[in-house]
């Protein structure tokens, strides 16, 4: 199976702040990835899909680069409505593996 | 709009059977593939099983193969997990979640339903 690793577990950020989240590969997936958001008690939404486009009604500080092994989660400036948990999940194998997410809180 | 909602959960003794629910509305529920996912208190997500929108394909995870079983009646717009053999580490919130046509993004989520092994 495909390893999915997120990297950091947890971020303490502040509103406006520029925010990377990394995501790896333990073999290339091409650009089968996609970015997810979850909050507290609720069904994860979709972000980012195929590693760089953005999902129809999410904002525009969100952005997805990256293929091959490694990935990234960009929000360019965070907002309150931000703060969550963000999962990478490849969709390269039939098995999609999540990556272990990332924590985003107030600093 | 899409609309998924699972039942079925609840509280199931080790080694018991549970089968969940999830029905899809808002959508041609028979082109669509179809996941369940699943969430461990207070931990990340994780992949159960994949459904191909006519039912002949399934996948599973290691962790569930031989022992959840994914399956779909498209008459009845319904996905369904049977799980059998169940074990304390199968508590978890289930979510189905739909596959999006073109591109094999996972785009669409219910609400999930809890279930809880224990004695």
């Amino acid at each position: 199976d495909i390893q999915m690793t997120q990297s950091p577990s947890t971020l303490s950020a502040s509103v406006g702040d520029r925010v990377t989240i990394t995501c790896r590969a333990s073999q290339s997936i091409s650009s089968w990835l996609a970015w997810y958001q979850q909050k507290s008690g609720k069904a994860p939404k979709l972000l980012i899909y195929k590693a760089s486009n953005l999902e129809s009604g999410v904002p525009s500080r969100f952005s997805g680069s990256g293929s091959g092994t490694e990935f990234t989660l960009t929000i360019s400036s965070l907002q309150p409505d931000d703060f969550a948990t963000y999962y990478c999940q490849q969709y390269s194998s039939y098995s999609r593996t999540f990556g272990q997410g990332t924590k985003v809180d107030i600093k | 709009q899409v609309q998924l909602v699972e039942s079925g959960g609840g509280v199931v003794q080790p080694g018991r059977s549970l089968r969940l629910s999830c029905a899809a509305s808002g959508f041609t529920f028979s082109s669509y593939a179809m996941h369940w996912v699943r969430q461990a208190p207070g931990k990340g997500l994780e992949w159960v099983a994949f459904i191909s929108y006519d039912g002949d394909k399934k996948y599973y995870a290691d962790s569930v193969k031989g022992r959840l079983t994914i399956s779909r009646d498209n008459s009845k717009n319904t996905l369904y997990l049977q799980m059998n053999s169940l074990r304390a580490e199968d508590t978890a919130v289930y979510y189905c979640a739909r596959e999006r046509i073109v591109g094999a993004t996972v785009d669409s989520w219910g609400q999930g339903t809890l279930v809880t092994v224990s004695s």
